[in-house]
């Protein structure tokens, strides 16, 4: 079965620091993982994906993920956050064999940025 | 590119009354469908999915209902709205492997 487990469901960081969300999954097949970013009132929006090619992924605004098989994880960062960044963060799962039928979300982490 | 195209965007309901919230897909074709409802504070819960006409799974027991007319259409419904219904919905297509393109949300409030 799959699980994914996001560490801290809040962030708060200074503009211009460095941002890092956590995401540990578990999964019994290769998997496909997912960030996704949600703004207040808004849909959720795709930053990045893995799906089994280059285990650094770089996505839209900056950001940037590394899948580490030996620690299962799947670590959201950007080397200098925005006040636009500001929002709540989804880490999600994938069965590789059945795509989003068995996605699984993390509860979600939000990011505050400091002035 | 696939859009998804999901309206109202903002509802209020009375306890009991019906329900139909409408999904409609622009771009792709045969796309997997999903509805979602994101209660405040909290993650996504997955409520149906669709891998075609007519073809709808539930994940969990409740007073609501998906339908798939049409390739792109995928409509939420409830006969009752019970007070637990509120939250935020969400739309979501899908190409495996290639992540979930959601629509903007509707944001139901039972009263």
């Amino acid at each position: 079965a799959q699980s994914v487990t996001q560490l801290g469901s809040h962030v708060s960081v200074s503009e211009g620091a460095l941002v890092l969300l956590r995401c540990n999954y578990s999964s019994s097949v290769p998997p496909y993982l997912f960030w996704y970013v949600q703004y207040p009132n808004q849909g959720l929006q795709l930053l990045l994906k893995y799906t089994s090619a280059a285990t650094l992924v770089k996505g839209i605004n900056g950001f940037e993920a590394e899948f580490k098989k030996s620690e299962t994880s799947f670590h959201l960062t950007k080397p200098s956050a925005h006040m636009s960044d500001a929002a709540e963060y989804f880490c999600a799962v994938s069965d590789s064999n059945f795509g989003g039928f068995k996605t699984i979300f993390g509860a979600g982490t939000r990011l505050f940025v400091k002035a | 590119s696939q859009t998804i195209h999901q309206w109202p965007a903002t509802l209020v309901q009375p306890v009991g009354s019906p329900l139909s919230l409408e999904c409609t897909v622009e771009g792709t074709s045969n796309p997997n469908l999903y509805w979602y409802r994101q209660a405040a504070g909290r993650g996504l819960q997955l409520l149906f999915y669709s891998v075609g006409i007519g073809q709808i799974s539930s994940e969990v027991p409740q007073n609501l209902s998906a339908s798939r007319p049409q390739d792109r259409q995928f409509i939420l419904s409830s006969k009752k709205l019970l007070l637990s219904d509120s939250g935020f919905y969400l739309c979501a297509g899908e190409r495996t492997g290639s992540g979930y393109t959601f629509g903007s949300g509707t944001r139901l409030t039972v009263v």
